[in-house]
């Protein structure tokens, strides 16, 4: 069982390119969510999705786009890629929504480090 | 607004000793609490949880008792392992529809 697969796992950008961050998840989950981890900072939830085809804005969403297509993939999405934006990108899923009755289990994949020059 | 607040890292601890990462949290209403591990190179995992006041929750040695009086849910183990070193994360997720996540506290056991 996959789980939660991100890919890249790296990527080296210069300031002003874009790019695409893929999640696919294989659990048949309603919820996804994209984070970003910065040293001394936690996780920051960026963006999400409570199923196919919605999508709504985290905490720090500014920079970043997503799509929910299928509901097993969710895309974060760089167009302008800024040194901001350095940072280790995780995707997670989960069966029920964040909140009332949450049970808390988010399933998260490996990671992904972007670099931006 | 709702936040966490974990004590600072790294902590370094020798095998077999005993282990407190504290966790403080401002929230409205009644939040559930949970415990998240980061293993070297990897995504974060469910720990363990607690959904109201007194639950105690525990997994893998590791125990944490939701405090409402404190606002806190520290995370204790009584004799840790080398395989226990990875970055421990307290969380909260209340009816406000967002899981937020500390700072993180990194724990390295030496043999």
């Amino acid at each position: 069982n996959a789980g939660v697969t991100q890919t890249p796992k790296f990527r080296v950008l210069k300031t002003g390119q874009s790019m695409t961050l893929l999640c696919a998840q294989d659990m048949n989950h309603e919820y996804m969510y994209w984070y970003r981890q910065d040293p001394g900072m936690g996780l920051r939830l960026i963006h999400y999705s409570v199923g196919e085809g919605t999508t709504a804005k985290g905490e720090v969403p500014d920079g970043y786009n997503v799509s929910r297509l299928k509901k097993q993939n969710f895309l974060l999405g760089l167009e302008s890629a800024a040194p901001s934006q350095t940072s280790v990108y995780f995707c997670a899923s989960s069966y029920t929504p964040l909140g009332g009755g949450y049970t808390g289990e988010l399933f998260f994949g490996e990671g992904s480090r972007l670099t931006v020059l | 607004g709702n936040s966490v607040t974990q004590m600072e890292g790294p902590v370094t601890l020798s095998e077999e000793a005993f282990l407190t990462i504290n966790c403080t949290y401002t929230a409205t209403g009644y939040p559930s609490l949970f415990w998240y591990v980061q293993y070297p190179g990897e995504g974060l995992q469910l720990l363990l949880k607690a959904t109201k006041a007194d639950d105690k929750g525990s997994n893998k040695g590791f125990e944490a008792t939701y405090r409402k009086e404190t606002t806190s849910f520290h995370l204790e183990k009584g004799s840790v392992q080398v395989s226990d070193s990875a970055v421990y994360f307290c969380a909260l997720g209340n009816q406000g529809g967002k899981l937020i996540f500390g700072q993180g506290t990194e724990l390295s056991v030496k043999p």
